[in-house]
């Protein structure tokens, strides 16, 4: 059973960069055709795709936030990292991690629990 | 960006009652789509994909249909766990968008 966690500071200020983790564990972030992606709510609303990255490093973003986002990943240690800059209040939000099926069903079938990023000086 | 519109914002159901979700795209999203349960403080969970394939452990009494740009989700007899928020979700053009979610609460 894969299991997806992130992790990360809770509260970060304005104009900062918020960093998130995502530790994939009962299965390899190398293995298979699998995708892996960022997903934020914002407080009482709808769900918003970030972006997604490959084992190899290929990355495709939202459009929306591509000028302040950067995903990398570290195989060795079955990670996937997200940072957004120049952060405001409009990025409160909760952050989920989630896997895309394959390269030609970017549908989400395990998702992290989330974790509240508040932006606040 | 495709805009995917889900109606109603919240159904009231009782136990043991059908119920009938909505998603409209913008445009075709083919079979492209998928419908993902969220309970309070939760993650969300996926339900179907392919507009109609059950996902693994999910129990028949879900069934997805439709195709293009209308699409529906039906809950043949509402359980207590099912009282959740149920969005739909298309993966057939970038950026993948979702629906602004429907909440089955309990009538």
């Amino acid at each position: 059973q894969v299991q997806l966690q992130e992790s990360g500071p809770g509260l970060v200020k304005p104009s900062q960069t918020l960093s998130l983790t995502c530790t994939v564990s009962g299965g390899s972030i190398s293995s298979g055709n699998y995708y892996w992606s960022w997903i934020r709510q914002h407080p009482g609303k709808g769900l918003e795709w970030i972006g997604y990255i490959y084992y190899s490093g290929t990355t495709f973003y939202n459009p929306s936030l591509k000028s302040r986002i950067t995903i990398s990943v570290d195989t060795s240690k079955n990670q996937f990292s997200l940072k957004l800059s120049s952060v405001t209040a409009a990025d409160t939000a909760v952050y989920y991690c989630a896997r895309n099926w394959d390269s030609t069903a970017h549908y989400f079938d395990y998702w992290g629990q989330g974790t509240l990023v508040t932006v606040s000086s | 960006e495709i805009v995917m519109t889900q109606s109603p914002a919240t159904l009231s159901v009782s136990p043991g009652e059908r119920a009938t979700l909505s998603c409209r795209a913008s445009q075709s999203v083919s079979s492209n789509l998928a419908w993902h349960q969220q309970k309070p403080g939760q993650a969300p969970r996926l339900l179907i994909h392919g507009a109609s394939t059950r996902a693994t452990g999910i129990p028949a009494r879900f069934s997805g249909s439709g195709s293009g740009t209308e699409f529906t989700l039906t809950i043949s007899s509402l359980e207590s766990e099912d009282f959740a928020v149920y969005y739909c979700q298309q993966y057939n053009n970038w950026p993948l968008t979702f629906g602004g979610g429907t909440k089955v609460e309990i009538k």
